[in-house]
């Protein structure tokens, strides 16, 4: 199993500019997340899914938004990228079991710079 | 969500255990405490979690007291590769729920 994994692994853009960060999981997991981390801070989260064709926003959703069209695939789109947006995306994904653990699955993170 | 206090960073000398703090005084009684690292920026790895009795596996240890307002995680002998952010969160014991990361403890094991 290649777990949780993310493209690309660092982009520049310019201010304006948009795009589109995939994340892809193997583990048929229900729970996708998308956290963004700042220099010496913690993760904060963006965007997250329960599951195939349902999002929801998290702490910091302005500027971002989010699709979930397959259950493996969970894409962070950035329409008008801004300095501001600057920052390390990790994507995450979690199972429902019995024991109802909540232990979540990183990605090695894409490193996103905007001019 | 309860909060959780950690300090900034910590040192410990390999092959000694690691005792990282965390406080959670508003922690409810239905939340976990999870613990988490993050080793030179890569994704977040989980670590261990407990309700109120004390858990061991593979990788630490989590002391949780009494009243649940405070907890230690406990690497009994830390190597070079255990220098990481470890993160302690608070939250409910529920798949699907979006973790909340404070600054965490900066952990610097040393030879």
């Amino acid at each position: 199993n290649a777990g949780v994994t993310q493209t690309p692994k660092f982009r520049v853009l310019k201010t304006g500019q948009s795009m589109t960060l995939l994340c892809a999981q193997d583990m048929n997991h229900e729970y996708m997340y998308w956290y963004r981390q700042d220099p010496g801070m913690g993760l904060r989260l963006i965007h997250y899914s329960v599951g195939e064709g349902t999002t929801a926003k998290g702490e910091v959703p302005d500027g971002y938004n989010v699709s979930r069209l397959k259950k493996q695939n969970f894409l962070l789109g950035l329409e008008s990228a801004a300095p501001s947006q600057t920052s390390v995306y990790f994507c995450a994904s979690s199972y429902s079991s019995g024991r109802g653990i909540n232990e979540q699955f990183f990605g090695p993170g894409t490193r996103l710079t905007v001019l | 969500d309860a909060k959780t206090t950690q300090p900034p960073s910590m040192d410990c000398a390999e092959g000694r255990a690691a005792n990282l703090p965390c406080n959670h005084s508003t922690i409810s009684g239905n939340e976990y405490v999870y613990w988490y690292r993050q080793i030179h920026s890569q994704g977040p790895q989980y670590i261990i979690h407990g309700l109120k009795n004390n858990e061991t596996n593979e990788m630490a240890s989590l002391i949780i007291t009494e009243d649940r307002k405070s907890s230690t995680l406990i690497l009994p002998h830390a190597t070079l590769r255990d220098t990481a952010v470890y993160y302690c969160i608070v939250r409910l014991h529920q798949a699907g729920t979006a973790l909340i990361f404070g600054k965490g403890t900066t952990l610097s094991v040393s030879s």
